[in-house]
């Protein structure tokens, strides 16, 4: 069965460090999102991308965060300058079609230090 | 602006006995309505949908759901727990034609006890 895999699982990096989370979504998908979840915190949207464009992005989504589809199977999101608020647990998804399901990759723990 | 508010953050309950998780949501277009499962150190696993249709669903694993419009909400039931199902629950819902992202509940942690 297809699945969403992210790497790395756990990245540990010092303030204003630049990170990179990778993802590769579900290879027929379309639509491709990031979430994050600060611990103990519900799961907050980041932003959404289709045809290699940002489609819709949240407040937190500012301008430390980047994302791209560098080729045909990468997803990735881009802190540029990470802070300790920045430590979450971020989660990859997609979907054939907005409105269906969004199935989830196993997530990145990012801890700032 | 839309929100998810599931009312019970822990619900703690013994194994074969009933269980039912409320979530509420507020919206003012329509909405797709989601409840996703996350098991310890997992990722987010969908659980069941309401797209249209019945509103009454159900998943493999014997959860069911209802869709109740004019009290917008989708609570989800078991009518006998497992151990197994103990894990964090997530209701979620998107926005009918609009962009697809998905707005969260805080989510309840499901504790079954022998």
């Amino acid at each position: 069965e297809p699945e969403v895999t992210q790497t790395p699982s756990h990245q540990v990096t010092q303030m204003g460090q630049e990170v990179i989370l990778r993802c590769v979504p579900i290879s027929n998908h379309l639509y491709f999102y990031w979430y994050r979840q600060i611990l103990g915190q519900k799961v907050e949207f980041l932003v959404s991308f289709y045809n290699n464009e940002i489609s819709e992005k949240s407040e937190i989504f500012d301008d430390q965060f980047s994302v791209e589809r560098p080729d045909g199977s990468n997803f990735t999101l881009k802190i540029r300058s990470t802070k300790l608020e920045d430590s979450a647990m971020y989660f990859c998804a997609s979907n054939r079609r907005v409105g269906n399901e969004q199935f989830f990759g196993p997530g990145t723990r990012l801890t700032v230090l | 602006a839309q929100s998810v508010t599931q009312l019970d953050s822990q619900v703690p309950v013994f194994e074969e006995a009933p269980v039912e998780l409320r979530c509420n949501y507020s919206s003012s277009v329509s909405v797709y309505l989601f409840w996703y499962v996350q098991y310890p150190n997992q990722g987010l696993q969908l659980l069941l949908k309401y797209l249209s249709g019945s509103t009454l669903v159900e998943s493999i694993n014997g959860f069911e759901a209802e869709f109740n419009k004019s009290q917008t909400s989708f609570h989800l039931r078991k009518p006998s727990v497992h151990i197994s199902d103990t894990a964090e629950y997530f209701c979620a819902v998107s926005l009918y034609n609009q962009g697809g992202k998905l707005i969260f509940g805080q989510g309840t942690e499901l504790s079954v006890k022998p």
